[in-house]
């Protein structure tokens, strides 16, 4: 099946700091997103993005399928966007999605 | 935006407990899916559903099983709860190829 793998696994910023996170896959996908896990464990979407580049106050991602990566960035960041975030792909006929490893940030004051 | 609900939020119960996990969805959405995640870690693929009567098993093997008879409704069930069962389960809906999540179920078997 395809492989999703995130980088970095974790990461530490000050605030007001600015971060880009990655997602690599293994195979072309037909749809991509990008989800926040607050610490109370719900999962927020982010960006719905198969491709190109959207962006959301702070927050901007892109998707360049043909090299199989998305990026996430975050700007100016704050303690609230602190927790685990995760790229979720799905290929293949029936659409399973898969999720990749996550990237953990912690932001301090 | 999709409407999910899980209840419970959290559980604590007994080995050899039967329990079920609740979720509805008010959206119509033909495609759910059951996920299981320990704290912090990657999410695993247990169950999913593409419509009434339609259920298959995901990447994960799980001891739970799940039902689809009505569109807004796909509860999962573990007929005998174990330590090992012990995590945080999401459910999720999609439409248009765009996932959706409840707020989870967080497990505890003692």
């Amino acid at each position: 099946g395809i492989q999703v793998e995130q980088s970095p696994p974790d990461l530490i910023l000050q605030e007001g700091a600015n971060s880009t996170l990655r997602c690599n896959f293994s195979d072309s996908v037909n749809n991509l997103q990008w989800f926040h896990q607050n610490p109370w464990g719900q999962l927020i979407n982010l960006f719905y993005i198969p491709s190109g580049t959207k962006q959301n106050g702070r927050l901007s991602a892109t998707t360049v399928a043909t090299e199989r990566y998305s990026l996430l960035y975050i700007s100016s960041s704050q303690t609230t966007d602190s927790g685990v975030y995760f790229c979720a792909v799905d290929s293949g006929g029936y659409q399973k999605v898969t999720f990749g490893t996550g990237t953990k940030l912690q932001v301090i004051p | 935006e999709a409407d999910i609900y899980q209840t419970p939020r959290y559980l604590v119960i007994g080995t050899g407990k039967k329990i079920t996990l609740e979720c509805s969805q008010t959206m119509g959405h033909d495609k759910m899916y059951w996920y299981q995640q320990d704290p912090g870690m990657e999410l695993h693929l247990i169950h999913y559903s593409y419509g009434v009567n339609s259920t298959e098993k995901g990447d994960l093997s799980s001891e739970s099983t799940v039902s689809r008879i009505r569109t807004e409704h796909f509860p999962l069930t573990l007929e005998s709860a174990r330590p090992s069962h012990t995590s945080q389960y999401l459910c999720a809906s999609r439409v248009s190829g765009e996932l959706f999540f409840g707020e989870g179920s967080r497990l505890t078997v003692l």
